[in-house]
Protein backbone atom coordinates (compact mmCIF):
# COMPACT_ATOMS: atom_id res chain seq x y z
CA UNK A 1 0.00 0.00 0.00
CA UNK A 2 0.78 3.78 -0.07
CA UNK A 3 3.69 4.88 2.40
CA UNK A 4 3.16 8.40 4.00
CA UNK A 5 6.44 8.69 6.34
CA UNK A 6 5.93 11.63 9.41
CA UNK A 7 8.73 12.70 10.84
CA UNK A 8 9.68 12.71 13.88
CA UNK A 9 7.46 10.53 15.67
CA UNK A 10 8.27 11.90 19.23
CA UNK A 11 9.68 15.46 20.26
CA UNK A 12 10.27 17.06 23.40
CA UNK A 13 10.65 20.90 23.24
CA UNK A 14 11.13 23.92 25.33
CA UNK A 15 8.16 26.31 25.84
CA UNK A 16 8.59 28.99 23.67
CA UNK A 17 10.75 26.89 20.90
CA UNK A 18 9.41 26.26 17.38
CA UNK A 19 8.97 22.87 16.30
CA UNK A 20 8.86 21.09 13.00
CA UNK A 21 7.00 18.05 12.00
CA UNK A 22 7.48 16.89 7.87
CA UNK A 23 5.32 14.81 6.30
CA UNK A 24 6.17 12.85 3.07
CA UNK A 25 4.63 10.54 0.83
CA UNK A 26 6.61 8.31 -0.34
CA UNK A 27 5.57 6.45 -3.42
CA UNK A 28 2.67 8.97 -4.48
CA UNK A 29 2.45 12.39 -6.16
CA UNK A 30 0.04 13.89 -3.40
CA UNK A 31 -1.16 17.45 -4.47
CA UNK A 32 -3.49 17.83 -0.86
CA UNK A 33 -2.13 16.76 2.48
CA UNK A 34 -3.83 16.91 6.08
CA UNK A 35 -2.91 17.91 9.28
CA UNK A 36 -5.06 16.39 12.10
CA UNK A 37 -4.60 16.54 15.87
CA UNK A 38 -5.95 14.15 18.06
CA UNK A 39 -6.66 15.20 21.53
CA UNK A 40 -7.15 12.54 24.37
CA UNK A 41 -10.40 10.35 24.39
CA UNK A 42 -11.28 12.14 21.35
CA UNK A 43 -11.20 11.89 16.99
CA UNK A 44 -9.25 13.50 14.93
CA UNK A 45 -9.51 16.95 14.33
CA UNK A 46 -8.79 18.62 11.48
CA UNK A 47 -6.58 21.46 12.01
CA UNK A 48 -5.86 22.16 8.22
CA UNK A 49 -5.70 21.24 4.68
CA UNK A 50 -2.62 21.86 2.78
CA UNK A 51 -2.70 22.48 -0.91
CA UNK A 52 0.62 22.18 -3.00
CA UNK A 53 1.84 25.48 -4.18
CA UNK A 54 -0.68 27.87 -2.14
CA UNK A 55 -1.78 28.63 1.33
CA UNK A 56 -2.99 26.03 3.65
CA UNK A 57 -6.76 26.35 4.51
CA UNK A 58 -7.09 26.34 8.14
CA UNK A 59 -10.12 25.08 10.20
CA UNK A 60 -12.03 27.58 12.52
CA UNK A 61 -10.78 28.09 15.72
CA UNK A 62 -6.82 26.91 14.65
CA UNK A 63 -4.44 29.73 14.72
CA UNK A 64 -2.67 30.01 11.52
CA UNK A 65 0.58 31.87 12.36
CA UNK A 66 0.89 29.59 15.20
CA UNK A 67 0.24 26.39 13.10
CA UNK A 68 2.73 27.45 9.84
CA UNK A 69 2.20 24.48 7.17
CA UNK A 70 4.32 24.88 4.38
CA UNK A 71 2.88 22.19 1.07
CA UNK A 72 6.80 23.03 -1.01
CA UNK A 73 6.54 20.08 -3.21
CA UNK A 74 4.32 17.05 -4.08
CA UNK A 75 5.58 14.52 -1.32
CA UNK A 76 6.50 17.19 1.05
CA UNK A 77 3.89 19.10 3.67
CA UNK A 78 5.47 20.48 7.10
CA UNK A 79 3.67 21.53 10.01
CA UNK A 80 5.70 24.24 12.36
CA UNK A 81 4.51 24.67 16.07
CA UNK A 82 5.47 28.38 16.44
CA UNK A 83 6.13 29.39 20.12
CA UNK A 84 5.04 25.90 21.51
CA UNK A 85 3.61 26.17 24.78
CA UNK A 86 2.63 23.19 27.24
CA UNK A 87 -0.96 23.02 25.99
CA UNK A 88 0.23 22.82 22.45
CA UNK A 89 1.56 19.06 23.75
CA UNK A 90 -0.43 16.73 21.92
CA UNK A 91 -0.32 13.73 18.64
CA UNK A 92 -0.30 15.59 15.40
CA UNK A 93 -0.97 13.26 12.15
CA UNK A 94 -0.84 13.94 8.28
CA UNK A 95 -2.17 12.24 5.99
CA UNK A 96 -2.11 12.45 2.03
CA UNK A 97 -4.30 12.01 -1.00
CA UNK A 98 -3.67 9.50 -3.58
CA UNK A 99 -5.47 10.43 -6.50
CA UNK A 100 -7.29 12.35 -4.69
CA UNK A 101 -9.63 9.66 -3.18
CA UNK A 102 -7.66 7.64 -1.09
CA UNK A 103 -6.29 9.02 2.24
CA UNK A 104 -3.23 7.67 3.58
CA UNK A 105 -1.90 8.41 7.15
CA UNK A 106 1.18 9.41 8.32
CA UNK A 107 2.56 7.27 11.65
CA UNK A 108 1.79 10.56 13.48
CA UNK A 109 4.24 12.83 15.97
CA UNK A 110 3.91 13.08 19.96
CA UNK A 111 4.98 16.49 20.88
CA UNK A 112 5.60 17.17 24.58
CA UNK A 113 6.40 20.78 25.07
CA UNK A 114 8.08 20.94 28.85
CA UNK B 1 -21.95 19.73 15.11
CA UNK B 2 -20.50 16.04 14.28
CA UNK B 3 -21.60 15.03 11.02
CA UNK B 4 -20.17 11.58 11.60
CA UNK B 5 -21.55 9.25 14.56
CA UNK B 6 -20.29 6.10 16.06
CA UNK B 7 -22.31 5.81 19.05
CA UNK B 8 -20.46 2.19 20.60
CA UNK B 9 -17.22 3.49 22.27
CA UNK B 10 -16.83 0.13 22.51
CA UNK B 11 -17.22 -3.05 21.76
CA UNK B 12 -15.60 -6.33 23.26
CA UNK B 13 -15.98 -9.96 20.80
CA UNK B 14 -15.34 -13.35 21.39
CA UNK B 15 -12.46 -14.82 19.20
CA UNK B 16 -14.04 -16.35 15.89
CA UNK B 17 -17.14 -13.93 16.30
CA UNK B 18 -18.35 -11.45 13.46
CA UNK B 19 -17.37 -7.90 14.81
CA UNK B 20 -19.83 -5.55 13.92
CA UNK B 21 -18.65 -1.52 13.73
CA UNK B 22 -21.88 1.00 13.28
CA UNK B 23 -20.96 4.69 11.99
CA UNK B 24 -24.11 6.34 11.24
CA UNK B 25 -23.93 10.15 9.31
CA UNK B 26 -26.01 13.29 8.78
CA UNK B 27 -24.89 14.94 5.50
CA UNK B 28 -26.88 13.25 2.39
CA UNK B 29 -24.24 15.12 0.08
CA UNK B 30 -21.44 12.57 1.38
CA UNK B 31 -20.40 10.25 -1.37
CA UNK B 32 -17.26 8.62 -0.08
CA UNK B 33 -16.81 6.61 3.32
CA UNK B 34 -13.70 4.98 4.72
CA UNK B 35 -13.29 2.66 7.74
CA UNK B 36 -9.80 3.55 9.53
CA UNK B 37 -7.68 1.52 12.22
CA UNK B 38 -5.41 2.97 14.89
CA UNK B 39 -3.29 0.73 17.17
CA UNK B 40 -2.56 2.58 20.55
CA UNK B 41 0.11 5.56 19.97
CA UNK B 42 -0.14 5.01 16.26
CA UNK B 43 -1.51 7.07 12.87
CA UNK B 44 -4.72 5.79 11.88
CA UNK B 45 -4.28 3.26 9.21
CA UNK B 46 -6.53 2.95 6.20
CA UNK B 47 -8.77 -0.02 6.23
CA UNK B 48 -11.26 -0.34 3.50
CA UNK B 49 -13.51 2.12 1.54
CA UNK B 50 -16.88 2.47 0.21
CA UNK B 51 -18.39 4.97 -2.83
CA UNK B 52 -22.01 5.90 -2.69
CA UNK B 53 -22.52 4.19 -5.74
CA UNK B 54 -22.30 0.81 -3.96
CA UNK B 55 -23.75 -0.89 -0.99
CA UNK B 56 -20.99 -3.60 -0.19
CA UNK B 57 -17.26 -3.83 -0.66
CA UNK B 58 -15.21 -6.53 0.45
CA UNK B 59 -11.94 -7.59 1.28
CA UNK B 60 -11.04 -10.68 2.94
CA UNK B 61 -12.14 -10.69 6.55
CA UNK B 62 -13.62 -6.87 6.53
CA UNK B 63 -16.58 -6.25 4.61
CA UNK B 64 -18.27 -2.33 4.94
CA UNK B 65 -21.71 -2.16 4.10
CA UNK B 66 -23.73 1.19 3.05
CA UNK B 67 -27.34 1.99 3.61
CA UNK B 68 -27.96 5.82 1.72
CA UNK B 69 -31.62 5.50 2.86
CA UNK B 70 -30.68 5.47 6.43
CA UNK B 71 -27.66 6.96 6.09
CA UNK B 72 -25.78 4.17 7.95
CA UNK B 73 -22.50 1.95 7.23
CA UNK B 74 -21.11 -0.75 9.04
CA UNK B 75 -17.91 -2.60 9.51
CA UNK B 76 -17.78 -6.38 9.88
CA UNK B 77 -14.91 -8.37 10.80
CA UNK B 78 -15.46 -12.08 10.34
CA UNK B 79 -13.90 -13.91 12.06
CA UNK B 80 -12.22 -11.61 14.82
CA UNK B 81 -8.74 -11.72 15.70
CA UNK B 82 -7.26 -10.83 18.78
CA UNK B 83 -5.10 -8.73 16.63
CA UNK B 84 -8.27 -6.84 15.38
CA UNK B 85 -7.96 -5.09 18.83
CA UNK B 86 -7.82 -1.50 18.15
CA UNK B 87 -10.12 1.58 17.66
CA UNK B 88 -11.65 1.77 14.43
CA UNK B 89 -12.82 5.34 13.33
CA UNK B 90 -15.24 5.80 10.00
CA UNK B 91 -15.12 9.03 7.84
CA UNK B 92 -16.99 10.55 5.06
CA UNK B 93 -16.20 12.79 2.63
CA UNK B 94 -19.03 14.52 0.25
CA UNK B 95 -16.75 16.01 -2.79
CA UNK B 96 -13.33 14.99 -4.27
CA UNK B 97 -12.17 13.69 -0.80
CA UNK B 98 -10.71 17.46 -0.18
CA UNK B 99 -11.86 16.81 3.70
CA UNK B 100 -12.73 14.51 5.54
CA UNK B 101 -14.96 14.17 8.73
CA UNK B 102 -14.27 11.32 10.88
CA UNK B 103 -16.33 9.78 14.13
CA UNK B 104 -15.41 9.38 17.02
CA UNK B 105 -13.79 6.17 16.87
CA UNK B 106 -14.80 2.58 18.39
CA UNK B 107 -13.03 0.82 20.69
CA UNK B 108 -13.00 -3.32 19.56
CA UNK B 109 -11.57 -5.54 21.80
CA UNK B 110 -11.78 -9.32 20.86
CA UNK B 111 -11.16 -11.95 23.34
CA UNK B 112 -8.85 -14.47 22.72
Amino acid sequence: GAVVSQHPSRVICKSGTSVKIECRSLDFQATTMFWYRQFPKQSLMLMATSNEGSKATYEQGVEKDKFLINHASLTLSTLTVTSAHPEDSSFYICSALRMNTEAFFGQGTRLTVV
Amino acid sequence: DQQVKQNSPSLSVQEGRISILNCDYTNSMFDYFLWYKKYPAEGPTFLISISSIKDKNEDGRFTVFLNKSAKHLSLHIVPSQPGDSAVYFCAASGDTGNQFYFGTGTSLTVIP
